[in-house]
């Protein structure tokens, strides 16, 4: 079965630092294009990045271009969020997603598996 | 960016009543070289993350039970729970997936009348 772990949230404070990361298995990670989405609480969900399988292209919502840092490392299997300059916006559940898509095609922007979500919130 | 606007935010019905959500969007969210609609919907639980119903607007997703419908085309969109059962409380979700960024409605939540 698909299986996808995040983990790395936690509480920190506004302009500081957070990874977080993805563990998969049950699928073959390197043919597949993965997501970061959040909901922040009272809000929306918000699709955050996207890698393609091969990590040669990323593309990000322009709440965190510049900010955040999609990455896969496709012989362990993980996907990660390097997350800089974090503010109060930035608290929200985040999932790592993965895309409908295989076989190495470019992503079709749905989300056939999810991860449970990691917790970010940032206070002071 | 597309808008997707879903109504109602919340409703309630009986068990074995038909459930009707509908998802609006700012622009056609339909391709016509391949004659599809990029429309998805989720389905989340409480405490779980969101659930796959169905894609390109009215394909059910894998093991997704036959109550669960999808019909619409262009910007106009609905699910339909033909029969709502206990475990169909959730709140539901539409995204269109035709243009970045990926945009989702704002949600249904369903309960029991």
């Amino acid at each position: 079965q698909v299986h996808l772990v995040d983990s790395g949230g936690g509480v920190v404070q506004p302009g500081k630092s957070l990874r977080l990361s993805c563990a998969t298995s049950g699928f073959t990670f390197s043919s597949y294009g993965m997501h970061w989405v959040r909901h922040a609480p009272g809000k929306g969900l918000e699709w955050v990045a996207v890698i393609w399988s091969d990590g040669n292209n990323k593309f990000y919502a322009d709440s965190v271009r510049g900010r955040f840092t999609i990455s896969r490392d496709n012989t362990k299997n993980m996907l990660y969020l390097q997350m800089n300059s974090l503010s109060a916006e930035d608290t929200a559940v985040y999932y790592c997603a993965r895309d409908f898509y295989g076989g190495g095609r470019d992503p079709l922007f749905l989300f056939d598996f999810w991860g449970q979500g990691t917790v970010v919130t940032v206070s002071s | 960016d597309i808008v997707m606007t879903q109504s109602p935010d919340s409703l309630a019905v009986s068990l074995g009543e038909r459930a009707t959500i509908n998802c609006k969007s700012s622009q056609s969210v339909f391709y016509r070289p391949n004659n599809k609609n990029y429309l998805v919907w989720y389905q989340q639980k409480p405490g779980q993350p969101p659930k796959l119903l169905i894609s390109w607007a009215s394909t059910r997703g894998s093991g997704v039970p036959d109550r669960f419908s999808g019909s619409g085309s262009g910007t106009d969109f609905t699910l339909t729970i033909s029969s709502l059962q206990a475990e169909d409380v959730a709140v539901y979700y539409c995204q269109q997936y035709y243009t970045t960024p990926l945009t989702f409605g704002g949600g249904t939540k369903v309960e029991i009348k």
